[in-house]
């Protein structure tokens, strides 16, 4: 099945304690974005990935860090989480190329709680 | 101003009615256009995509595109309490833009019983 998964799905942690949150899809797209979602801001783009060894930041990229080192992987990065970073997390993939490769698939979420 | 903008809502249709919900972008560049149905706690589905000025039609979904008025919509026919959700329009990015899609902040919609 064509899928993006994301990992954990749900997390509390304390503030300043490091954690990685997982993306992983199987469709071989090119282009990977983590987004934010809070509630009367939409989606807000953190960082994307054009391919391997390629990202960029997005609209809210501060107190994250990406990493694209296989085609199939953008584990989003919280160096030192604080509690504005509690939030809902979305990866979301696309082909990148072709007359749908701008059609993003989103993975399940992970809700992030920053006490 | 908002790139894409969506009225909030909430909007609310009997069952059976016609939803419409609308969506404006202001760069006249923006080549694609998307809806996105998103459940409460969930994540973002794709249900429609469009490309070129007119309308496309998927089952009880049609899309709406007028490039000129810079005016995007969805309509949902016959609506069923299953369609209550959150409707996300997201349009491409002009050509240039790596960061592709920006998304409206959505319309809530219910439909009643």
């Amino acid at each position: 099945e064509a899928q993006v998964t994301q990992n954990p799905r749900y997390l509390i942690t304390v503030t300043g304690k490091k954690l990685t949150v997982t993306c992983s899809q199987n469709m071989n797209h090119e282009y990977m974005s983590w987004y934010r979602q809070d509630p009367g801001l939409g989606l807000r783009q953190i960082y994307y990935s054009m391919n391997v060894e390629v990202t960029d930041k997005g609209d809210v990229p501060e107190g994250y860090k990406v990493s694209r080192k296989e085609k199939r992987n953008f584990p989003l990065i919280l160096e030192s989480p604080s509690p504005n970073q509690t939030s809902l997390y979305f990866c979301a993939s696309s082909p990148g190329l072709g007359s749908k490769g701008y059609e993003q698939y989103f993975g399940p979420g992970t809700r992030l709680t920053v006490t | 101003q908002k790139e894409v903008e969506q009225n909030s809502g909430p909007l609310s249709v009997p069952e059976g009615a016609i939803a419409s919900l609308n969506c404006t972008y202001s760069d006249r560049g923006s080549q694609s256009f998307f809806w996105y149905r998103q459940y409460s706690g969930k994540s973002p589905e794709l249900i429609m995509s469009i490309y070129s000025n007119g309308d496309k039609e998927d089952g009880r979904f049609t899309a709406q595109l007028n490039k000129a008025s810079q005016y995007v919509s969805l309509l949902i026919r016959d609506s069923q309490p299953s369609d209550s959700a959150t409707y996300l329009c997201a349009v491409r990015n002009p050509t240039g833009s790596a960061r592709q899609l920006t998304f409206g902040s959505g319309t809530q919609l219910t439909v009643l019983p």
